[in-house]
């Protein structure tokens, strides 16, 4: 497809389970981002990947939460042992190059943990 | 931590008015972007003005950058319903590599 394309669109899970997100970014775009949105909040930033550079994961908020990006392309968010304070709205976005370029976001995953 | 901070978090005004949403941030940037959201979703790009630029226009809409105020505004004129969204500003950290950091958005309603 043309656009950032992310699965599943919604998650149920109960409290305890892992879960896994997934996020396929623009073909050729070579930053990808994912952030976290909870209800009626601004985004929070989780974890930047850029080209083959170390990805940026100063914005995971625990150990929980593992991200990688394989080949260059699509990315895959892992929570483990989900909390209920985990659910919100996982926005992948990507860009045509680090840095000074706008971002192109995905619908999201919305993560519902009961 | 935060690094752009919208002004105000909610607008209400009628069609055919003008919106300005308000962004301030911390530390120095190379370029600001205006993002829109739809019903809690993704994100649409709308400009971008960089740190050597002081105002940019793009159809409806014109934004501002003072970079010694370390602010910018978003103006959107002769709103329509259609403009009913959040607002986000969204700011680098003046660092080659660095992701993109939000604000916590303006919420801007227009009704007919």
């Amino acid at each position: 497809g043309a656009g950032v394309s992310q699965s599943p669109s919604n998650k149920v899970t109960e409290k305890g389970k892992d879960v896994e997100l997934r996020c396929d970014p623009i073909s050729g775009h070579t930053a990808l981002y994912w952030y976290r949105q909870s209800l009626g909040q601004g985004l929070e930033f989780l974890i930047y990947f850029q080209g083959n550079s170390a990805p940026d994961k100063s914005g995971l908020p625990s150990d929980r939460f593992s991200a990688e990006r394989t080949g260059g392309s699509v990315s895959t968010l892992t929570i483990q042992r989900t909390q209920q304070e985990d659910s919100a709205v996982y926005l992948c976005a990507s860009s045509p190059r680090p840095g000074d370029e706008k971002l192109f976001f995905g619908s999201g995953t919305q993560l519902s943990v009961l | 931590s935060q690094q752009g901070e919208e002004d105000p978090q909610a607008l209400s005004i009628q069609e055919g008015e003008n919106a300005t949403m308000n962004c301030s941030y911390k530390t120095s940037i190379n370029n600001l972007q205006w993002y829109r959201q739809n019903s809690g979703r993704g994100l649409v790009h709308l400009i971008l003005i960089r740190s050597n630029e002081r105002e940019k226009h793009s159809g409806r809409l014109r934004v501002t950058l003072d970079t010694s105020k370390k602010s910018s505004s978003l103006l959107i004129t002769a709103s329509r319903a259609a403009d009913t969204a959040s607002y986000f500003c969204a700011t680098d950290l003046n660092q080659a590599g660095t992701a993109l950091i939000f604000g916590k958005g303006t919420t801007l309603s227009v009704s007919s």
